[in-house]
């Protein structure tokens, strides 16, 4: 199965201030249709998990211009421009290329 | 605006069956093919369990395989997990979730439901 490992595991951050989460898989997510299928969660604390971005770099509806995805392949980051207090939670990303679809650990940001 | 909710029992003993529901409102069950069931154990990843479709095939994470049935009632709008032999490795949050037909993103989830394993 796919590996994903997040870093880092925790983020403190400073409201205005911009955060980065690191993704990398043990096998590209990079389909024959030229997509790469991963994923980006956000759980805030006592909800469950809520779509950011999928297949790599599309935001979800609903989701702020501040988050944005980069990468390809094996490598891949989710980045907030300009953090807000909203935004603590855990956040992960998932393969969802083949099965079993899999998570990163993920990481908890903090203000 | 569409709304799943999981109920089952919150307690079992080692080796029950585990037998949840996640009701689909504001939307037909039949509209979307692929519906999904997830968990996350406490202080731990994310973990897909496995995937509905509604050609009657269901996709399964290995680890559960042998122990797991997804099902859907569309006269019910709803959806089912049954988890046979369950262990203390079983407790979690359980969730269940819409899952896109195209990018095969999970984009609606349950509120989730705690299941408690103890003797």
């Amino acid at each position: 199965e796919i590996v994903l490992t997040q870093s880092p595991l925790s983020l403190p951050v400073t409201p205005g201030e911009p955060a980065s989460i690191s993704c990398r898989s043990s096998q590209s997510l990079l389909n024959r249709n030229g997509y790469n299928y991963l994923d980006w969660y956000l759980q805030k604390p006592g909800q469950s998990p809520q779509p950011l971005i999928y297949l790599g770099s599309n935001r979800a509806s609903g989701v702020p211009d501040r988050f944005s995805g980069f990468g390809s392949g094996t490598n891949f980051t989710l980045k907030i421009s300009s953090v807000e207090a909203e935004d603590v939670g855990v956040y992960s990303c998932m393969q969802a290329l083949q099965t079993p679809y899999t998570f990163g650990q993920g990481t908890k940001l903090e203000i | 605006q569409v709304q799943l909710l999981e109920s089952g029992p919150g307690l079992l003993k080692p080796s029950e069956t585990l037998s949840l529901t996640c009701a689909v409102s504001g939307y037909s069950i039949s509209s979307t093919p692929y519906w999904g069931w997830l968990r996350q154990p406490p202080g731990k990843a994310l973990e897909w369990i496995g995937t509905f479709h509604h050609s009657g095939m269901s996709f399964y994470t290995p680890s559960l395989k042998s122990r797991v049935t997804i099902s859907v009632d569309t006269s019910k709008n709803q959806l089912s997990l049954r988890l046979k032999s369950v262990t203390a490795a079983d407790m979690a949050m359980y969730y269940c979730a819409r899952q896109s037909t195209l990018v095969a993103t999970f984009d609606i989830w349950g509120q989730g439901t705690n299941v408690i394993i103890s003797s």
